[in-house]
């Protein structure tokens, strides 16, 4: 089955850490996106990517870096830049067909620093 | 970017319509409109979008007022399972299908 996996499900992280969070979709999707959401509030873009090898900065990006180097994969490292790490954190793909494209998200992973 | 208007949380009986509204007064005229959902502990999933015209799927419908300042997504029979957090989105054509995802309507379904 196509889809999208993100890897750990639960992430505990001592406070200075870098940690980097799995994202891998076998969708063929060129389009790919990390979110933030915090308790009781929507998800916030982070970063996003329309092509290997390129990617933008979202609304929220600082403390966070990413890499794409293949289409499958877009992982996002948390940095220990990033003031309040602790949030669920969600990828999505999309096809860059316009004039839209409906997003598919992961199962998410739940970050927290301790 | 336009900014959506939502009711913090909705309530519902098991097997009755729902229509959860959606306010955009600064809608532009190349903004979509597209709904999303969340079930607890999980990545949203997309439900129904439009432009102009009303829209159905196999999920919902979607009624789009004629001069697109407000929208409405229609749960013909709510179930247990559609208890979630119900986004309305707008954005840009050619805007790189980036989503501003607001807090949504909390949809409660009660036997």
């Amino acid at each position: 089955d196509g889809g999208i996996t993100q890897s750990p499900k639960y992430l505990f992280r001592k406070e200075g850490q870098n940690v980097t969070l799995s994202c891998e979709q076998n969708l063929n999707h060129d389009a790919m996106y990390w979110y933030r959401q915090d308790p009781g509030q929507g998800l916030r873009l982070i970063y996003y990517s329309q092509i290997v090898n390129d990617f933008q900065k979202g609304d929220i990006a600082e403390g966070y870096s990413v890499s794409r180097e293949k289409k499958e994969s877009f992982p996002l490292t948390v940095t220990s830049a990033q003031k309040n790490p602790t949030a669920f954190y969600l990828c999505a793909s999309s096809r860059k067909r316009p004039p839209y494209n409906e997003q598919f998200f992961g199962p998410g992973t739940r970050l927290t620093v301790l | 970017d336009a900014k959506t208007t939502q009711p913090n949380s909705m309530e519902s009986n098991e097997e009755e319509p729902v229509h959860l509204p959606c306010n955009h007064s600064t809608i532009s005229g190349t903004d979509y409109i597209h709904w999303y959902r969340q079930l607890p502990s999980q990545g949203p999933e997309y439900v129904i979008h439009g432009l102009t015209s009303n829209v159905n799927n196999r999920m919902a419908s979607l009624a789009i007022a004629e001069d697109r300042k407000s929208s409405t997504l229609i749960l013909h029979r709510a179930t247990l399972r559609d208890a979630a957090v119900y986004y309305c989105i707008l954005s840009r054509a050619g805007g790189g299908n980036k989503l501003t995802f607001g807090t949504g309507t909390q949809l409660k379904v009660e036997l």
